[in-house]
């Protein structure tokens, strides 16, 4: 049973455009989510992260919203680069860190 | 700038054979954790260990045993590998539980023929 879902494998958006990444989550304990970015043969690297009791937090070109009565959160980039294609990866967290499944990025020349 | 090392980065079993595979971080951490990565199937805990001394089941623990054997160490072994636990294996650790970012391992990846 899935607590942390990722429901899109593969996303693609043209260069300069926005990306948005979406993510679920059914066990309401979560308390911290993160959002991590992996390349193939290396291991994940830390993006962003949000706190339960926020509703938004901004680095840079991404920005993470969690709506916490829908379960629901999102990694928004802009401006899409070429460097952004990668698999993304949602997190939960609250003794323990659980992954979603991840979703392919590909940014479009 | 070591973060966390695991090894081996490859290895090949035959099936039932026993492996350990290594982690350390020394960023002196108190929790660590073992993943792994199948296609389609994202990043799944294993077993993870909120500080020295004690460790919990994942999500999926079947087929493996941990160590912690220090704070900086936490090994994760296959008594009797089997096909279905091909796979890229990766270490974390993070300062304590639920609210810090983790930090991963370069994996190791595992093949049982």
């Amino acid at each position: 049973d899935q607590q942390v879902k990722q429901n899109s494998p593969s996303l693609s958006v043209q260069e300069g455009r926005i990306s948005i990444l979406n993510c679920d989550y059914t066990n309401s304990m979560f308390d911290y989510f993160l959002w991590y970015k992996k390349y193939p043969a290396e291991g994940p690297t830390f993006l962003i992260s949000i706190s339960s009791i926020k509703d938004k937090n901004e680095d840079g070109r991404f920005t993470v919203f969690l709506n916490k009565s829908a379960k629901h959160l999102s990694l928004h980039i802009v401006p899409s680069q070429p460097g952004d294609s990668a698999v993304y990866f949602c997190a939960a967290s609250d003794d323990k860190i659980i992954f979603g499944k991840g979703t392919r990025l590909h940014i479009l020349p | 700038n070591a973060g966390v090392t695991q090894t081996p980065k490859f290895q090949v079993l035959k099936t039932g054979q026993s492996m350990t595979l290594q982690c350390a971080q020394d960023m002196n951490h108190n929790s660590m954790y073992w993943y792994r990565q199948d296609p389609g199937m994202g990043l799944r805990l294993i077993y993870y260990s909120a500080s020295e001394g004690t460790t919990d089941k994942g999500e999926v623990p079947n087929g493996y045993n941990v160590s912690r054997l220090n704070k900086r160490e936490f090994s994760l072994r296959l008594e009797s590998a089997a096909p279905s636990q091909t796979s890229v294996y990766f270490c974390a650790s993070s300062t304590n539980r639920a609210g810090n970012t983790i930090y991963f391992g370069e994996g190791s990846w595992l093949t049982v023929v």
